[in-house]
Parts: structure tokens; sequence; C-alpha cells
């Protein structure tokens, strides 16, 4: 079975702390996704990643970052962390071949940003 | 881009009944695949269903199935015989041909009657 784990599953941060969120997969995906959800709102995009040392941003990456120095992690990063920022974060990851778009996600870290 | 929606914010069914769960599509593409995600409550988003653009033929998995109308953009997903583990978050998605990331829905909190 594809396992995708996140760091953490409760976070609690402080305004303007730097706040990582980790996310590892363990079946040689190449393609790696970090989302927010938020009620009303489903699922967005914040960036992704094709490759090792490549990303993309997505609908909303203002206010965070992103690092893949390896094919198995894809660290999210928020810089600053605001109040704004409070969320349910999911990290999916999925094959680079055409015609396997399936994503397989992990359980999510919920941040609380006071 | 393309957009997805849910009109359906919540919806309810009483146990071993049937029910539908509704979802409209946008895109320019002529090429794409649609999904249902299903996210119980505090777990894992798990794929429940596929469809490619290009096959007439609905998909079914098990007591899943779906009502795919290219013409209409709608992608509606009927569950029959309702169980109690299928009560969570529903999610319908889109893909384009060639671009892996999905867009997503709103969602449709769905809940099982005992």
């Amino acid at each position: 079975d594809v396992k995708v784990t996140q760091s953490s599953r409760y976070l609690v941060k402080r305004t303007g702390e730097k706040v990582f969120l980790e996310c590892v997969q363990d079946m040689d995906h190449e393609n790696m996704f970090w989302y927010r959800q938020d009620p009303g709102l489903g699922l967005r995009l914040i960036y992704f990643s094709y490759d090792v040392k490549m990303k993309e941003k997505g609908d909303i990456p203002e206010g965070y970052s992103v690092s893949r120095e390896k094919k198995e992690r894809f660290s999210l990063i928020l810089e600053s962390a605001s109040t704004n920022q409070t969320s349910m974060y999911l990290c999916a990851s999925s094959f680079g071949q055409r015609g396997l778009y399936e994503q397989y996600f992990g359980p999510g870290t919920r941040l609380t940003v006071t | 881009a393309q957009t997805v929606t849910q009109s359906q914010p919540e919806m309810s069914v009483q146990e071993a009944e049937t029910v539908t769960l509704s979802c409209t599509y946008d895109t320019s593409e002529s090429d794409y695949y649609l999904f249902w995600y299903k996210q119980p409550p505090s777990r894992q988003m798990i794929l429940v269903i596929r469809q490619e653009a290009y096959k007439q033929q609905n998909a079914t998995e098990n007591r899943f199935s779906v009502n795919f109308q290219k013409a209409a953009k709608s992608f509606s997903l009927k569950i029959s015989d309702s169980q109690l583990g299928d009560a969570a978050m529903y999610f319908c998605a889109c893909a384009n041909f060639g671009n892996e990331k999905l867009t997503f829905g709103t969602g449709t909190r769905l809940t099982i009657i005992p």
C-alpha cells in the first residue's frame, strides 16, 4: 500500500514563527503536492513538485515556500506564520506517468496559528 | 482554468438506501479525468472512483457508480445500499490530460442515518 505520512497531526504556532510541515511518501512517486483545506472552500493547491528540486506554484502560494531535496520528502514552509494560515494542510503524491493521475493523501496536519 | 462545482454542501440518506451526489465541471480540454474522493472523519482521503472522459461507459466500483454526462459536464456519484461507513466528505475533482494537478470541488458532507 502507498503510504504518505505527515510529521504532525496537530500543530500550534505563534504569529511570526517559521513553520515546517514535512511529508514523506514511500512509493517512489515523482509528483508531490501541498494543499490547504478550509470549510466551504474545498482543497486548494499551494505548491506542486514534479521532481527533486523542481517546484511549481499552485493557486495560493503567497506566504508559503517549499523544499524537495529528496524524492520521497516534500516540505512546506511558512516563513512567518499568520492567523489566516490556520487551516488543515494535506500532502499528496502521485506517479509521474501520463494517465496515472490518482493522488494518494497523507492524514493531514491541523495547524493553528495564535 | 478548470472549475469544479458541488452544489450540495450536505446530504443525508437512510442506511441501505441510495443517494446521488452532484458535481459539474468546466474545462476547455477535450481529454481529461474525473474523480470522486472520500474523506472519512479524521481519516485520510482516498479515491473512490475515476472516469476517463474518452470512455462512454460509466465507471463502477462495487456499490459506487457514476453518471457521466459529457455534453452537460456533469459527473454525479451514486452510492447504493448506503452503509454507516460511507459517512464522509466527498470531493469531486478534475485533471486535464497531461496536467497532473487536480482541481477539487468544495465537497459534500454525507450523513448516514441508521
